[in-house]
């Protein structure tokens, strides 16, 4: 079973560039999120979409952009990098937004010079 | 303000030492989860535990268990005998009710190292 799948799983970026790290999950989950993993910090919410056409930011928005045209996809844009956006991205799902049952892709490990 | 504190940054064991990990958590809420992840070498984050507030029975499976204490708001984790699969980093977090969408509050995370 595929789960949550997330392309792509390195990248390396010059400052200003832009890119989507891309997430897709075939559960039929409604609730989907962004997270950012950082030394010492955990995990960090950027945003979040309770279905298709509704998305909302988390703790950390700036810098980056997501839509939500399909239950299953759920693309992390980022408009111009920097450095400080250098980190592990994870896309999560979950079935419920009472549970909190997170199921994570592998990660996406990204670096901006 | 929702937070959740893992004091241990890294910890180091010997094989089939027990080792508990700390978790500390602040709410507001009356009703809230806690969960566990278990973050192994490979990077994928696993669902380790979910408890919410009204149960405060310890629970057990296998070598793991964990102690729920809302007296000092703690959610300690403790893995018995441990093995060296159990290296990873382990995270704490705390479920947020926020609207549309509740949120999981992680704790910065405690790496275990068990070593042969």
């Amino acid at each position: 079973n595929a789960g949550v799948t997330q392309t792509p799983k390195f990248q390396v970026l010059k400052t200003g560039q832009s890119m989507t790290l891309q997430c897709a999950q075939d559960m039929n989950h409604e609730y989907m999120s962004w997270y950012r993993q950082d030394p010492g910090m955990g995990l960090r919410l950027i945003h979040y979409s309770v279905g298709a056409g509704i998305t909302d930011q988390g703790e950390v928005p700036n810098g980056y952009n997501v839509s939500r045209s399909t239950t299953e996809d759920f693309p992390l844009r980022l408009l111009s990098a920097a450095p400080s956006q250098t980190s592990v991205y994870f896309c999560a799902s979950s079935y419920s937004r009472v549970t909190g049952e997170l199921f994570f892709g592998e990660g996406s490990r990204l670096t901006v010079l | 303000a929702q937070k959740v504190t893992q004091a241990q940054t890294e910890i180091s064991v010997v094989e089939k030492e027990d080792v508990t990990l700390d978790c500390v958590y602040e709410t507001r809420d009356t009703t809230y989860y806690l969960f566990w992840y278990k973050q192994p070498p490979s990077g994928e984050l696993v669902f380790l535990i979910r408890r919410n507030s009204f149960d405060e029975q310890n629970e057990i499976s296998g070598r793991y268990s964990w102690n729920f204490q809302k007296s000092t708001s703690s959610f300690n984790f403790t893995i018995t005998a441990s093995q060296v699969v159990d290296s990873a980093v382990y995270f704490c977090a705390l479920l947020m009710f926020s609207g549309g969408y509740n949120k999981l509050i992680f704790g910065a995370g405690t790496r275990l190292a068990v070593h042969p």
